[in-house]
C-alpha cells in the first residue's frame, strides 16, 4: 500500500537551508531514495541511502535516516532558485519497484 | 549513454481510442517500470517488466491497460478505449539487474483524452 508520507509544501528563503521530511511504515526496504522533479520533466535521482546508514552527504545535500522512527530527511544547504521543484521520497519495495510519497513542492522566496 | 527514452512526449486521444506509449530503457538496463502521475499527485506504480516477462503488475488497472517488453524493441504501455480519467503523465523507468538499484526515469508521455 501507499505507506510513504511527505508534507505537500515547503517555502524557504534563498540562501537558507531546506529540510524535507518523509516517513514510511515498511521497515523491510533496503534503500531509500530522493528524487527531484522539475516542471514538465521526469524524475531525477538526487541521492539514495542504504538502510543500515544513518547519514549520507553529497555536496549541498545531506540525507539523514532514523530507522527506529522510520524517518528520512533531505537537507539542501544554501538553497538556490534552481532548487525549486517537487521532491519525492521513495523506498525500495518488493520486486525492486520504488514506492513514492506524494512529493513536497519546494518554493524559494527572494 | 542515452537516458531512458519515451515517445511521444505528448499524446492526444479522443474518448474510446487507443493510446500506445513507448519506452526504450537505458543501455544495459533490462528492467522496465511504468508509473502514472495524475495532475497534482504523486507517482503511482503500475507495472514492472523484464524482457518478455511481467514481474509485478499489482498497480495496473484490471481492464483496458496492458504492458509488454518484447525481446526486441521498446516496452509498450497500451491503453484501450481511453476515458478522460486516463489523462495523466506516464513515466517509464529502467534499472539494471542488481536488486535495489536506482531507477532512472524518462521525461514521460503526457496523455490528454478529449
Amino acid at each position: 500500500g501507499e505507506d510513504v508520507e511527505q508534507s505537500l509544501f515547503l517555502s524557504v528563503r534563498e540562501g537558507d537551508s531546506s529540510v524535507i521530511n518523509c516517513t514510511y511504515t515498511d521497515s523491510s526496504s533496503t534503500y531509500l531514495y530522493w528524487y527531484k522533479q522539475e516542471p514538465g520533466a521526469g524524475l531525477q535521482l538526487l541521492t539514495y541511502i542504504f538502510s543500515n546508514m544513518d547519514m549520507k552527504q553529497d555536496q549541498r545535500l545531506t540525507v539523514l535516516l532514523n530507522k527506529k522512527d522510520k524517518h528520512l530527511s533531505l537537507r539542501i544547504a544554501d538553497t538556490q532558485t534552481g532548487d525549486s521543484a517537487i521532491y519525492f521520497c521513495g523506498r525500495g519495495g518488493s520486486a525492486s519497484k520504488i514506492i513514492f510519497g506524494s512529493g513536497t513542492r519546494l518554493s524559494i522566496r527572494p | 549513454n542515452a537516458g531512458v527514452m519515451q515517445n511521444p512526449r505528448h499524446l492526444v486521444r479522443r474518448r474510446g481510442q487507443e493510446a500506445r506509449l513507448r519506452c526504450s530503457p537505458m543501455k544495459g538496463h533490462s528492467h522496465v517500470y511504468w508509473y502514472r502521475q495524475l495532475p497534482e499527485e504523486g507517482l503511482k506504480f503500475m507495472v514492472y517488466l523484464q524482457k518478455e516477462n511481467i514481474i509485478d503488475e499489482s498497480g495496473m488497472p484490471k481492464e483496458r491497460f496492458s504492458a509488454e517488453f518484447p525481446k526486441e524493441g521498446p516496452s509498450i504501455l497500451r491503453i484501450q478505449q481511453v476515458v478522460r480519467g486516463d489523462s495523466a503523465a506516464y513515466f517509464c523507468a529502467s534499472s539494471t539487474v542488481d536488486r535495489d538499484s536506482p531507477l532512472h526515469f524518462g521525461n514521460g508521455t503526457r496523455l490528454t483524452v478529449t
